[in-house]
C-alpha cells in the first residue's frame, strides 16, 4: 500500500519569499510518480508538477520545483517568489506506474497562506 | 477547452436516501475517476472507469456504484446515505491508461442531514 504523510497542517509565508511544503511517501514498490496539485477555496485540484521515479534530475514547472530525495522517501515542493494568488490548500500524492493500479493516493494537505 | 464538468455542485439530502453525481471528462479524456474529500482530509479514491467497465475501485461499500457511458461520462450513485457520506466528491478524468494528466473537476459538494 502507499502512504503520503504531510507534517505541515499549515504555513505563512510573506509575498515574494520562497517556501517548502514537506511530503514524505512510503512504497514499496520501485515504479511510481509523485505529484503536487493546489486546491484554492472553489474546490477544484490544479495539476502543479510530477516527478517520476526513475526520473534524476528535480522537476521544475515555472515558480515550482518538486526537491525529489528517493533515499529519504520525500518529495518536497519549494514555490519560489510567493505571490497572493498562491494561498491555498496544497495536496501531494502518489501513483504507481505500471500493473493494475491507477489510483492517486493523497496526504492530508497543507494551507497555505501568503502575507502581503 | 472544456475541462471537466460536474454537476450539481451543492446538493442536500436526508440520511437514507440515494443520491446521483454527474461527471463530464475533458475532451478526449476517456478515463474517469471518482474521489471523495471529507472536510479536512485528502482526496479518497473510490473507482475509475475506462471502457465503461469499472477498472480499479478503492475500499469504499457497495453502497457507492457507478456507471460509465459511451461517450465517457459517468455518474457516481450512492445509496442509503449516511451522515459521514458528507464530503465533496471529485471526479478527475484523463486518457487511457497513464497515470498523468489528471484533469479534476471542481466538485459535488454533498451534505447529508
Amino acid at each position: 500500500a502507499q502512504k503520503i504523510t504531510q507534517t505541515q497542517p499549515g504555513m505563512f509565508v510573506q509575498e515574494k519569499e520562497a517556501v517548502t511544503l514537506d511530503c514524505t511517501y512510503d512504497t514499496s514498490d520501485q515504479s511510481y510518480g509523485l505529484f503536487w496539485y493546489k486546491q484554492p477555496s472553489s474546490g477544484e485540484m490544479i495539476f502543479l508538477i510530477y516527478q517520476g521515479s526513475y526520473d534524476e534530475q528535480n522537476a521544475t514547472e515555472g515558480r515550482y520545483s518538486l526537491n525529489f530525495q528517493k533515499a529519504r522517501k520525500s518529495a518536497n515542493l519549494v514555490i519560489s517568489a510567493s505571490q497572493l494568488g498562491d494561498s491555498a490548500m496544497y495536496f501531494c500524492a502518489m501513483s504507481l506506474v505500471g500493473g493494475s493500479n491507477y489510483k492517486l493516493t493523497f496526504g492530508k494537505g497543507t494551507l497555505l497562506t501568503v502575507n502581503p | 477547452d472544456a475541462g471537466v464538468t460536474q454537476s450539481p455542485t451543492h446538493l442536500i439530502k436526508t440520511r437514507g436516501q440515494q443520491v446521483t453525481l454527474r461527471c463530464s471528462p475533458k475532451s478526449g479524456h476517456d478515463t474517469v475517476s471518482w474521489y471523495q474529500q471529507a472536510l479536512g482530509q485528502g482526496p479518497q479514491f473510490i473507482f475509475q472507469y475506462y471502457e465503461e467497465e469499472e477498472r480499479q475501485r478503492g475500499n469504499f461499500p457497495d453502497r457507492f456504484s457507478g456507471h460509465q457511458f459511451p461517450n465517457y461520462s459517468s455518474e457516481l450513485n450512492v445509496n442509503a446515505l449516511l451522515l459521514g457520506d458528507s464530503a465533496l466528491y471529485l471526479c478527475a478524468s484523463n486518457s487511457g491508461t497513464g497515470i498523468y494528466g489528471y484533469t479534476f473537476g471542481s466538485g459535488t459538494r454533498l451534505t447529508v442531514v
